[in-house]
């Protein structure tokens, strides 16, 4: 079964700097899809960025920005210039290219504090 | 312009009640899903219809039963309400196997 680890619970980035939020996951298949998604109070489940594991760039989304590092299952979110808007939680997850239903596994999340 | 709606969106009931919330996406997908956030944020997914088609069902108590009278629509009943099913379900839907899902605002059900 897939699994998809967050280690950071919570997160905090002063105002206009850079954070990197980790993600690691587990799985035994070559080709699947691997999300970050933003949570904020409004509870509303925002898709902030996505990365083909078929792709070796990485995908960016102007200040949102991947590490992507197949070979060690890692998957980590980098916000450029924080904003207080970024205050949220994050959520990493995983969907397999093909079969399990387009099933998406989500990671523990992290919450991400912005300080000014 | 709502993508993916939910209703309601605050739903507090007492244990032992049954109660239904409704999932509508007018974005023209085919498959829909639910998802339930427990209290310590963690999202798992219930159910995924796919063309009116059961195709996940994970280890969810048969009291959940979801209902898909067309493919823009998904509602989750809920049979004799325990005070551990409180928790935000999450409706979403995605164009059949395309990797992105939209996800409706949230339902905050509370049993008292």
């Amino acid at each position: 079964a897939q699994t998809v680890t967050q280690s950071q619970p919570e997160m905090s980035v002063q105002e206009a700097e850079t954070v990197t939020l980790s993600c690691t996951y587990d799985t035994s298949e070559s080709d699947y899809y691997l999300f970050w998604y933003k949570q904020p109070p409004s509870r509303q489940m925002i898709l902030v960025i996505r990365q083909e594991a078929y792709k070796q760039q990485n995908a960016t989304e102007n200040r949102f920005s991947v590490n992507f590092q197949k070979a060690a299952k890692s998957f980590s979110l980098k916000i450029s210039d924080s904003q207080l808007g970024d205050a949220a939680m994050y959520f990493c997850a995983y969907r397999p290219l093909t079969g399990g239903g387009n099933k998406l596994t989500f990671g523990t999340g992290t919450q991400l504090k912005v300080e000014l | 312009d709502t993508a993916v709606s939910q209703t309601p969106k605050y739903l507090v009931t007492q244990m032992g009640n049954d109660k239904s919330i409704k999932c509508e996406q007018n974005l023209g997908h085919d498959t829909m899903y639910w998802y339930k956030q427990d209290s310590k944020k963690f999202l798992k997914i219930m159910f995924s219809y796919n063309n009116k088609e059961l195709i996940i069902n994970e280890t969810v108590p048969n009291r959940f039963s979801p209902k898909s009278p067309d493919k823009a629509h998904l509602n989750l009943h809920i049979n004799s309400l325990e005070l551990g099913d409180s928790a935000v379900y999450f409706c979403a839907s995605s164009r059949g196997h395309d990797y992105e899902q939209y996800f409706g605002p949230g339902t905050r059900l509370t049993v008292t």
